[in-house]
């Protein structure tokens, strides 16, 4: 089966602070995503990357970027943190090809709260 | 631009009770559709996926959906609810998700 973790499923940061998501996959996929999930809204594509060091904006990419060094490791950081970004986010990664054809497989989130 | 529009934001149903959750995608050229189940504090999972071919999927838990392409609609059905159905369901054409539906078990 396919695995996705994600480093903490609670986290509570201050504004301001710099903070760091990580979110590794164990069955080598090529792309990698993360969304943030908020009621009413669904997800929203916040970056993806499709190869190591390699990355796209998704539709929601400002106040984040990413770090992708390895294949396995997919990071999300938020350069100063805002109460505006408090949410759950989700990380998911798929196989090679097309990067709309594939079901993603999602880790099981990191609720972030901003104080 | 693609969207995905869900109708309903939540949808309350009896216990073996049918249920339908409402999809409907922005017409492309080619789409990649998916229905996705999140449990209470879970990611999410896949139910089922259209790609091409028959219109009728069939996935995991005794859901269904049906492509219809003149209608622009993906709807996800089940014959017969449980209350281990209760959870936010997502629908997706690839990258875009729906807001999702909150499906409520009432016994």
């Amino acid at each position: 089966d396919v695995k996705v973790t994600q480093s903490s499923r609670y986290l509570v940061k201050r504004t301001g602070e710099k903070v760091f998501l990580e979110c590794v996959q164990d069955m080598d996929h090529e792309n990698m995503f993360w969304y943030r999930q908020d009621p009413g809204l669904g997800l929203r594509l916040i970056y993806f990357s499709y190869d190591v060091k390699m990355k796209e904006k998704g539709d929601i990419p400002e106040g984040y970027s990413v770090s992708r060094e390895k294949k396995e490791r997919f990071s999300l950081i938020l350069e100063s943190a805002s109460t505006n970004q408090t949410s759950m986010y989700l990380c998911a990664s798929t196989p090679s090809g097309g990067l709309r054809g594939d079901e993603q497989f999602f880790g099981p989130g990191t609720r972030l709260t901003v104080l | 631009a693609q969207s995905v529009t869900q109708l309903d934001s939540q949808v309350p149903v009896f216990e073996e009770a049918p249920v339908e959750l409402r999809c409907n995608y922005s017409s492309s050229v080619s789409v990649y559709l998916f229905w996705y189940v999140q449990y209470p504090n879970q990611g999410l999972q896949l139910l089922l996926k259209y790609l091409s071919g028959s219109t009728l999927v069939k996935g995991i838990n005794g859901f269904e959906a049906e492509f219809n392409k003149s209608q622009t609609s993906f709807h996800l059905r089940k014959p017969s609810v449980h209350i281990s159905d209760t959870a936010e369901y997502f629908c997706a054409d690839g990258l875009t998700f729906g807001k999702g539906t909150h499906l409520i078990i009432q016994p």
